[in-house]
């Protein structure tokens, strides 16, 4: 089955920007949704179709797609973006969905 | 808008099926083309399994993991969603969502979550 891998953590220091990772098996060729999970909240879709923005998403968030490797960046950054994150996609070989292994974001 | 709600027992004993149902309000099921209604689950800590999704027109997939125990329907008439998950043990405890879902546009509407322990 197919795997996305994220890294554990990432720490950014508020104003700068952060950058989180999703890799995959040609991920590029896949379209990747990126979420968000605060503290007891069900996931907030942020990010679709690698890179489009759902209504009420700050512009700070951003995502991009190519090769092997997918990645959210959030422009920025404030306290309130501290969450948990997580990358999807749809497997088209299996008509599955697939989550990342998440990502804890840190403000410093 | 449409919204979605999880509803269930909080506590399912070893070995038992759990059963949970997903209400969808704001909006018919049956009639949201295009869309797959799923459930995910999150363990203690962990992070997100998708588990299955049953597709408007009524067809479902399954995570390979859980297929053989899990099945997904819906009631049209009740404009829900429902999941059984069979012979469960403690790791089957979870926070468990239902969300609303399409191939090129993710998850876009997610229940609240419920909360599910497996525990004698």
């Amino acid at each position: 089955s197919y795997v996305l891998t994220q890294p554990p953590s990432v720490s950014v220091a508020p104003g700068k920007t952060a950058r989180i990772t999703c890799g995959g098996n040609n991920i590029g060729s896949k379209s990747v949704h990126w979420y968000l999970q605060k503290p007891g909240q069900a996931p907030v879709l942020v990010i679709y179709y690698d890179s489009d923005r759902p209504s009420g998403i700050p512009e700070r968030f951003s995502g991009s797609n190519s090769g092997n490797t997918a990645t959210l960046t959030i422009s920025r950054v404030e306290a309130g973006d501290e969450a948990d994150y997580y990358c999807q996609v749809w497997d088209s070989s299996s008509d599955h969905y697939v989550f990342g292994t998440g990502t804890k974001v840190t403000v410093l | 808008q449409v919204q979605l709600q999880e509803s269930g027992p909080g506590l399912v004993k070893p070995s038992e099926t759990l059963s949970l149902t997903c209400t969808v309000s704001g909006g018919s099921i049956s009639s949201i083309n295009n869309y797959y209604w799923n459930w995910i689950r999150q363990p203690p800590g962990k992070g997100l399994e998708w588990i299955g999704y049953i597709y408007y027109s009524g067809s479902t997939n399954y995570s390979p993991s859980l297929k053989s125990r899990v099945t997904i329907s819906v009631h049209t008439s009740k404009n829900q969603f429902s999941l059984r998950l069979s012979s469960v043990t403690a790791a089957d405890t979870a926070v468990y969502y239902c969300a609303r879902g399409k191939q090129l546009s993710g998850m876009d509407v997610w229940g609240q979550g419920t909360t599910v322990t497996v525990s004698s």
